[in-house]
């Protein structure tokens, strides 16, 4: 079973760039899934789609988000990161990496990171 | 973006009895396949989401048979047959058809009489 760990700064000052990075452990990132995902959820709030990239690093991103994210993979690490820059305290959530496949683009989560956007 | 739009928002439940949460999405989310990408997740306290059910009506492994997922076009249903205290959380239906944007329902909250 996949198993995937979020890691990164949990406060970033407004205006700043979040970056987080999320580990592939117990398979590889190249057959694992088909989708690495990032999905936010705002304090108490529901979930948001950022975007996904595949391992050969096509991303799609959400149109809402677009213009302020990249993200990217290190086959060698076994690691796929987003990066969110211009930053708002809108931004602060729990921010969730899932893998998935074509059945349903996200079948499995890591287990969450909060990051807090705050001077 | 296909918007999903779940009901009720709030469902207080007996144990023991039945629940049921309806999706709806503002257009048909049955691919060319004949294949509806519609999924559902539960959100137990303080945990991640975890997949439920796939293709509007296929459970997960290890997911309790309790659990039923139906419908197809832009109404679904996720029944839980006798609810049971671990059931207790949030549930989403998400739509994985056409994307991007992957979208999410606003989530069900399930609570226990």
């Amino acid at each position: 079973q996949v198993q995937l760990q979020e890691s990164g700064p949990g406060l970033v000052e407004p205006s700043q760039t979040l970056s987080l990075t999320c580990t592939v452990s117990s398979g590889s990132i190249t057959t694992g899934a088909k989708y690495w995902s990032w999905i936010r959820q705002n304090p108490g709030k529901g979930l948001e789609w950022i975007g996904h990239i595949s391992y050969s690093g096509s991303p799609y991103y959400n149109s809402s988000l677009a213009s302020r994210l990249t993200m990217s993979v290190d086959t060698s690490k076994n690691q796929f990161s987003l990066k969110l820059s211009s930053v708002t305290a809108a931004d602060t959530a729990v921010y969730y990496c899932a893998g998935g496949s074509d059945t349903s683009k996200v079948d499995f989560w890591g287990q969450g990171t909060l990051v807090t956007v705050s001077s | 973006d296909v918007v999903m739009t779940q009901s009720p928002l709030s469902l207080p439940v007996t144990l023991g009895q039945a629940a049921s949460i309806s999706c709806r999405s503002s257009q048909s989310v049955t691919y060319s396949d004949g294949i509806a990408y519609l999924s559902w997740f539960q959100q137990r306290p303080g945990q991640s989401p975890r997949r439920l059910i796939y293709k509007a009506s296929h459970r997960d492994s290890g997911v309790p048979d309790r659990f039923s997922g139906s419908g197809s076009g832009t109404d679904f249903t996720l029944t839980i047959s006798r609810v049971e205290a671990e059931d207790v959380g949030i549930y989403y239906c998400m739509q994985g058809t056409y994307w991007p944007p992957v979208t999410f329902g606003q989530g069900t909250r399930l609570e226990i009489k």
